[in-house]
């Protein structure tokens, strides 16, 4: 069975522009979360979806949003990137979304605004 | 707000002793709790949960222990090996938010052959 896959795997942008991020769930799953990994604030939840819906969102700014496809790949996309947006974004998948079902991530993209 | 806290950024053990990682949260609406093993350029790796209802799972070497009253959880590895060395982190849900998972910061644990 495919593992998570997340691309691309490395992105630099600058300051001011927009960047799209894209999760592939394992086949058969149906939740999709975002998190955010920086070296002062460890990893942190951004929103999950479940059947094309945002179910759940952390305290992140309006400048970042996802969607989700009727296949279950995620989409996140970050506008107007500031320097502090350089991070290894990670997607995980699971089955239904319930707290009990195992998540699994994605190997992650690492984004490096200049 | 940390709500999940390891206030050990890192800990380093011989090979074959045990090697036990601390969690501790604030949160009493938690009610489920992950352990994730991760590797530099890798995603978090799942390890071994436990519900609140329970105060132990074992899984191998690998056994995690909850103290409800404390709020405390603990990852014991017995016996330790090289290939166990990576970052270790605590997570924890709560049924009502559904997947959402909290992180503490991590624990670099280090096994020395």
């Amino acid at each position: 069975k495919a593992g998570v896959t997340q691309t691309p795997r490395y992105l630099i942008k600058t300051r001011g522009q927009q960047v799209t991020l894209s999760c592939s769930p394992i086949s058969g799953h149906r939740s999709v979360s975002w998190y955010q990994q920086t070296p002062g604030q460890g990893l942190q939840f951004l929103f999950e979806y479940f059947s094309e819906t945002q179910r759940n969102k952390g305290n992140f700014p309006g400048r970042f949003s996802g969607r989700q496809f009727s296949n279950s790949r995620s989409e996140m996309n970050v506008s107007t990137l500031e320097l502090g947006d350089s991070a290894l974004y990670l997607c995980a998948s699971s089955r239904d979304g319930r707290s009990y079902n195992e998540q699994f991530f994605g190997p992650g993209t690492r984004l490096t605004v200049l | 707000d940390q709500q999940v806290k390891q206030n050990s950024p890192s800990l380093s053990v011989q090979e074959g002793r045990i090697s036990i990682l601390n969690c501790d949260y604030t949160n009493s609406m938690f009610d489920y709790f992950l352990w994730y093993k991760k590797y530099p350029a890798e995603g978090p790796t799942f390890l071994i949960s436990i519900s609140s209802i329970k105060d132990k799972n074992e899984d191998g070497r690998f056994t995690v222990f909850l103290n409800k009253s404390a709020k405390h959880l603990s990852l014991h590895i017995v016996p330790s090996q090289p290939g166990d060395s990576a970052v270790y982190f605590c997570a924890a849900s709560a049924g009502v938010s559904g997947s959402r998972l909290t992180f503490g910061e991590g624990t670099q644990l280090t096994v020395n052959p």
